[in-house]
This record gives structure tokens, sequence and C-alpha cells, in this order.
């Protein structure tokens, strides 16, 4: 079984709508992060969070909302969708040698 | 604000020539440097990592360049092979603080090698 989960893989939603992106981890890192990849601009940080009662916010936090139930479990929200909110999205965790492990990616289209 | 600038964008090599990437960044306290692959529906791998202390770190025909003074590293691919072909990541970070751990990535290279 895969050490990161993501769920749905595909989503196709309307604006306006709100929609939440799961993530589960089996690795046991306390670290957990979301990651949107857009075309030439590579990946941007969403979200971080370095344990359960620790949440911050990354580079392109506007429009997000994270919500970390447990240690295996991060989850991003998005509260009212806007098409140039349409990407591919990644959860992550980190070991304390800094490696990041990403999930398979969930592909985002908002219409 | 772009702290990691990756170059070329697309890169096409044959099969058995050397691939090359380059990363520049501006935050001097960066203090870690790896390199992810991804292929094509999968998320990122780290491939190859290095910090300040030494300029070059090999792992088979992975090389990472780096020079600390011009603020730049580069991933070298030796003897490419079509199973190369993906997008790469460079990426930094630093240790201490609140930044621990956070990293920060280049905007990607597609690499295509031809059979």
């Amino acid at each position: 079984d895969a050490d990161v989960t993501q769920t749905p893989r595909n989503r196709i939603t309307k604006t306006g709508k709100r929609i939440m992106l799961e993530c589960s981890q089996t690795k046991g890192h306390d670290r957990m992060y979301w990651y949107r990849q857009d075309p030439g601009l590579g990946l941007r940080l969403i979200y971080y969070s370095f344990d359960v009662k620790d949440i911050n916010k990354g580079e392109i936090s506007d429009g997000y909302s994270v919500s970390r139930q447990a240690q295996a479990k991060f989850s991003l929200s998005l509260e009212s969708a806007i098409p140039n909110q349409t990407a591919l999205y990644f959860c992550a965790t980190s070991d304390p040698h800094e490696t990041q492990y990403f999930g398979p990616g969930t592909r985002l289209l908002v219409l | 604000q772009q702290q990691v600038k990756q170059s070329p964008q697309s890169l096409i090599v044959q099969k058995g020539g050397i691939s090359i990437i380059n990363c520049a960044y501006e935050n001097t306290a960066f203090d870690y440097f790896p390199w992810y692959q991804q292929f094509p529906g999968k998320g990122p791998a780290l491939l190859i990592a290095i910090r300040p202390d030494v300029s070059e770190k090999k792992e088979g025909r992975f090389t990472i360049s780096f020079n600390k003074s011009a603020k730049q590293f580069s991933l070298h691919i030796m003897d490419s092979q079509p199973g190369d072909s993906a997008t790469y990541f460079c990426a930094a970070s630093m240790r201490g603080g609140t930044s621990y751990g956070k990293l920060t990535f280049g905007q990607g290279t597609i690499l295509t090698v031809h059979p």
C-alpha cells in the first residue's frame, strides 16, 4: 500500500462550490504539506503542519484552508472554488532528514 | 517572489548524451539542496541531495555540482536513457527556526530522452 494517499484523484467542480481534498499517511511523520503544481511554476506551498497543533500558511494560502485531524491526516479545503484554482494538488510528508514523500496527486478542474 | 530559479524549462537529449539542468538561489541561508524526479501521473520523489559542505555528489549516473559563491547548483545525468524522461525539480531549504524542512522549489524542467 502507498505511504501517502490522496482522495479524490480527480475532481471536477463548479465555481463557488466548497470542496475538500484529503490526505492520509502511514509513515508516522509529524510534518505534512500541501502543494499545488502549475505548468511553468513548479510546486508552490499552500499550507504546512509540523504537528497536529501547528499549522502554518505557505506561499499561496489565500482561498484555501486546512485541517489536521490527526498525525496521519491533513485535509485541504477550497472554501469557494474559482477557475484559477484549477491545478494538480499534492500532499507530502517529511522525515527528520528533510526528505519529502509525495502522494499521487489530485487533479482539480474548476469550471 | 521566486527564490529558486531553474533552467531550462524543457530539454531534449539523445540516448547516451549528458543532460544538464541548472538552478540558482537567492537566500544565502539555504543549506540543503535536493533534486526531485517526477514521472507522469506520479508525485515527485527524491533523486539526490547535497549540502553546501561539499562541491559535488554523485550517485550512479546522477551528479549534483554545487557552487556556493555563485549560489548555483546543477544536476548532471550521464549516459541519459529514455527511462530518465521525466520532470525534474530543484529545491532548497534551511535548517533551524520556523522554516526548517520547508522546501522552496524551482519551476521544473521537462526532460525528454530520445532513443
